[in-house]
């Protein structure tokens, strides 16, 4: 298996629900990122690792949680949502310290929160 | 401020026609790079093609050139002969800076629709 995948594909959560996003990457990257994409509004950087070390954290609530076990695999852990963290929820590998290495994305996880 | 700025929510260009999808900056920092992605009805962000601060040249890819004019802080990818397959939001984003990883600014897209 090549690229990038995020499972599941769709994932629907009650407000009082735990669930984990899942990203795998097979292309030998070093750097993985979480994006949210809601509906009319620009992809919003979420987190970023760089070997396996969180980098970026652009004031994102304490309900989501990331985690990057290794360089291969990122998680994006959620816990008490709010209807408004409805979205598409994108992940993204890159390799560091290439800056022409463009992100790599997966197909999504499309999130309703009700 | 906003970084990326992308003027046009929705396009249209009959099939084998060109178009142009208009994208301007913002940044003040002399090293940056501009990426182009399509993303279709399905979801995935797909890359297509890529412009660095300091190349010369226009980048090209196929059916797709960037047409780069940094002293108007202007991106604007140029996609010829269109076809239906083209149909799809396509987003401008920026990186600021030349090391570690590549931290993408987007714009709000342009939706793009091909009519045969």
């Amino acid at each position: 298996e090549t690229g990038v995948t995020q499972t599941p594909r769709h994932l629907v959560m009650g407000m009082t629900n735990k669930k984990s996003l899942k990203c795998e990457q097979h292309l030998g990257h070093n750097a993985m990122y979480w994006y949210k994409q809601s509906a009319k509004k620009p992809l919003e950087l979420m987190f970023v690792y760089s070997l396996e070390e969180r980098v970026e954290n652009n004031s994102v609530p304490s309900r989501f949680s990331p985690e990057c076990p290794n360089s291969s695999h990122l998680f994006l852990h959620l816990h008490t949502l709010q209807p408004e963290d409805s979205a598409l929820y994108l992940c993204a590998s890159s390799l560091r310290s290439s800056y022409n290495s463009p992100l790599h994305f997966g197909n999504g996880t499309r999130l309703t929160v009700t | 401020a906003q970084k990326i700025t992308q003027t046009q929510p929705g396009m249209f260009v009959q099939e084998k026609e060109a178009v142009t999808l208009d994208c301007t900056y913002d940044t003040s920092d002399p090293s940056y790079g501009l990426f182009w992605y399509k993303q279709p009805s399905s979801g995935e962000m797909i890359f297509l093609i890529y412009q660095g601060s300091y190349d010369q040249q226009n980048a090209t890819e196929g059916r797709y050139s960037l047409n780069f004019q940094k002293a108007r802080k202007s991106a604007n990818l140029v996609i010829s002969a269109s076809q239906l397959g083209d149909s799809a939001m396509y987003f401008c984003a920026m990186r600021e800076g030349s090391g570690g990883y590549n931290k993408l600014i987007f714009g709000a897209g342009t939706r793009l629709a091909v009519h045969p």
